[in-house]
């Protein structure tokens, strides 16, 4: 049972804007730095979002990611077919003596 | 170019110990930068932090899993390993091992092998 919660679902037409929620609390969100990742079934998950709002190399603009308290988005601009995929947020959560937790994942469909 | 590589048994038998390694190329194992994790995700479900260490063997453990698990490097070889006791159904998964950089003291995945299947059946 993740301490990170995400809407199971998400979905739009391509060109249209698609947001993602992410909550958590002060030990998690509130105290460090959002990451979200991508992954199409059947593959490995792909960083796709660094330190709240960092793109690594190659991910695409339309992609941006936000944190504000004790929770964080992730919105994807002129959504494309191949972003439908499951997408996680993730985070150092600092109680416990320190852990990585994942959010429960989203998935996107493009309709 | 970093590479993550698991292996180990695909099949672990109910009671038993589940063990894998990671083989890390491209980079050294011996990183100050650098955690190294492993990350599992049942079929059909969501992603599940296992547990992390460093070179030096500083190590990370979940909550929930955290009594059953052994996790250790070898930085001679440039491996990372994990045992998990007394498996049940419930562990099984796809095992990836994952590179865990340390930036300002936050803990981030940014790097994953391709995963290996482990089934728990007798």
């Amino acid at each position: 049972q993740s301490v990170l919660t995400q809407p199971p679902s998400a979905s739009g037409t391509p060109g249209q804007r698609v947001t993602i929620s992410c909550s958590g609390s002060n030990s998690n969100i509130g105290s460090s730095t959002v990451n979200w990742y991508q992954q199409v079934p059947g593959t490995a998950p792909k960083v796709l979002i660094q330190s709240n709002n960092q793109r690594p190399s190659g991910v695409p603009g339309r992609f941006s990611g936000s944190k504000s308290g004790t929770s964080a988005s992730l919105a994807i601009s002129g959504l494309q077919s191949e972003d439908e995929a499951d997408y996680y947020c993730a985070v150092w959560d600092d109680s416990l003596n320190g852990h990585y937790v994942f959010g429960t994942g989203t998935k996107v469909t493009v309709l | 170019q970093l590479q993550l590589q698991e292996s180990g048994p695909g099949l672990v038998k109910p009671s038993e110990t589940l063990s894998l390694t990671c083989t890390v190329s491209g980079d050294s194992i011996s990183s100050n930068d650098y955690y190294w994790a492993w990350i599992r995700q049942p079929p059909g479900k969501g992603l599940e932090w296992i547990a992390s260490i460093y070179y030096s063997g500083n190590t990370y453990y979940s909550p929930s899993l955290r009594s059953r698990l052994t996790i250790s490097v070898d930085t001679s070889t440039d491996q990372f390993s994990l045992k998990l006791t007394s498996v049940t159904a419930a562990d099984a998964a796809v095992y990836y091992c994952a590179r865990e950089a340390i930036w300002s003291g936050f803990h981030q995945v940014d790097a994953w092998g391709q995963g290996t299947l482990v089934t728990v059946s007798s």
